[in-house]
Formats: structure tokens, C-alpha cells, sequence
């Protein structure tokens, strides 16, 4: 079956140190993106890419990075610049029409992340 | 702030009722989008209206949209347990590509 995962489920990062949470899907999209949701809350754009080896910032880049070096994975590394890192995270992937904008999204079940 | 703004923020409803959820946005989409989420799950696509489009239908689901009132509501038919979760709106615009812009969610839940 096609979709998306996520690993780990649950992750733990100490003080100062970077993490990496995966992202690969077997959906054949072009586009990828990450969010984050806090309690209660809706989500807010991380970082996106729509090709292969092009990425752009969302909404709450900063303390984050990526890289889309295959077009199956797109990890997102939570360094510690992000000082309030706790959060569940969730990627998704998208098909890229020309002719039609903002497709529906898939999403992987998400990793949740806290702080030791 | 969000283009997209949930209300209630919150539903509480017996098994059989309806369900009816809003959401309102600020400026003008390409198209918005219905999700739910699961607790602890990720997030499922419901169904897509078109800024063209009126009101969609997909099984016991009913999405209308009014572009001049930037509003879009979203009705569960005979509400089920399982349909318990959370349901966020999410507005996409032309100029953004294929970015999507999520609200804070209705909270949803069914009692048997």
C-alpha cells in the first residue's frame, strides 16, 4: 500500500542537542512538507519542497532544517537553536499540477517530540 | 494570523445527530479543504470545494462554500462515534502554490 511513514513515534531530545525525524513516502509525489502542531492547535508550515534538491521555509523556520536529496524522503532535523521544541510533528506529500493548485494532502502519522 | 478559523472550537453531540462546523477565512482561495484528524493520528482528507463551487457531497458529508462571505461550513449526517476526532479547514491561494493554510480545528465528539 502507498503512503507515508513516520519514525520514530516518539522521540526525546536533551538540552542542546540536534534530531532527525523521518519522512519517506512510496506515493510518487513531487511535494513534501513539514508541521508542527501544538496542543489543541492547528498546524503551521515548517519547510516544504516541491522538487528534488529545492526546498523553502514556511511559516516557522527558523531553529529547523531539511534536505530533499531523493524524492522519497524529506527528514527534518529539530537543532538546538529551537528552544521550545515540544510539539507533534507531521510531514505530508502532495502531487504538483501545473494546472491545478494546492492538491489534497497525505499525511504520515507523526512523530511527537519532548524534551528530557 | 490563520486564513483559516474554525467555530465552535468544540462539538459535543449524541450518536444520530448532526454535527455542523465553520470556517471562515480572510482573503481569496483557489480552493479549501476539509480534513480530520484522529487523536494522536495524522490528518485524512475529506473533501475539496472549488472557489467555483457551491456545495459537495461525499456519504454523510456536506461542504458549502460562500466566497462572498469567505465562509465554508462543513455537516456530519448521522453522526457515528467513529466520526469522533478533530476537523480543520485548510485554504489554499494561487499565489502560494501548493501550500496549504490550516486552522486551529473543531474538536468533535460523539456519544454513544
Amino acid at each position: 500500500d502507498g503512503g507515508i511513514t513516520q519514525s520514530p513515534k516518539y522521540l526525546f531530545r536533551k538540552e542542546g542537542q540536534n534530531v532527525t525525524l523521518s519522512c519517506e513516502q512510496n506515493l510518487n509525489h513531487d511535494a513534501m512538507y513539514w508541521y508542527r502542531q501544538d496542543p489543541g492547535q492547528g498546524l503551521r508550515l515548517i519547510y516544504y519542497s516541491q522538487i528534488v534538491n529545492d526546498f523553502q521555509k514556511g511559516d516557522i523556520a527558523e531553529g529547523y532544517s531539511v534536505s530533499r536529496e531523493k524524492k522519497e524522503s524529506f527528514p527534518l532535523t529539530v537543532t538546538s537553536a529551537q528552544k521550545n521544541p515540544t510539539a507533534f510533528y507531521l510531514c505530508a506529500s502532495s502531487i504538483v499540477s501545473r494546472a491545478t493548485f494546492n492538491q489534497p494532502q497525505h499525511f504520515g502519522d507523526g512523530t511527537r517530540l519532548s524534551i528530557l | 494570523s490563520q486564513q483559516g478559523e474554525e467555530d465552535p472550537q468544540a462539538l459535543s453531540i449524541q450518536e444520530g445527530e448532526n454535527a455542523t462546523m465553520n470556517c471562515s477565512y480572510k482573503t481569496s482561495i483557489n480552493n479549501l479543504q476539509w480534513y480530520r484528524q484522529n487523536s494522536g493520528r495524522g490528518l485524512v482528507h475529506l473533501i475539496l470545494i472549488r472557489s467555483n463551487e457551491r456545495e459537495k457531497h461525499s456519504g454523510r458529508l456536506r461542504v458549502t462554500l460562500d466566497t462572498s462571505k469567505k465562509s465554508s461550513s462543513l455537516l456530519i449526517t448521522a453522526s457515528r462515534a467513529a466520526d469522533t476526532a478533530s476537523y480543520f479547514c485548510a485554504t489554499g491561494i494561487k499565489a502560494a502554490g501548493n501550500k496549504l493554510t490550516f486552522g486551529g480545528g473543531t474538536r468533535v465528539l460523539v456519544k454513544p
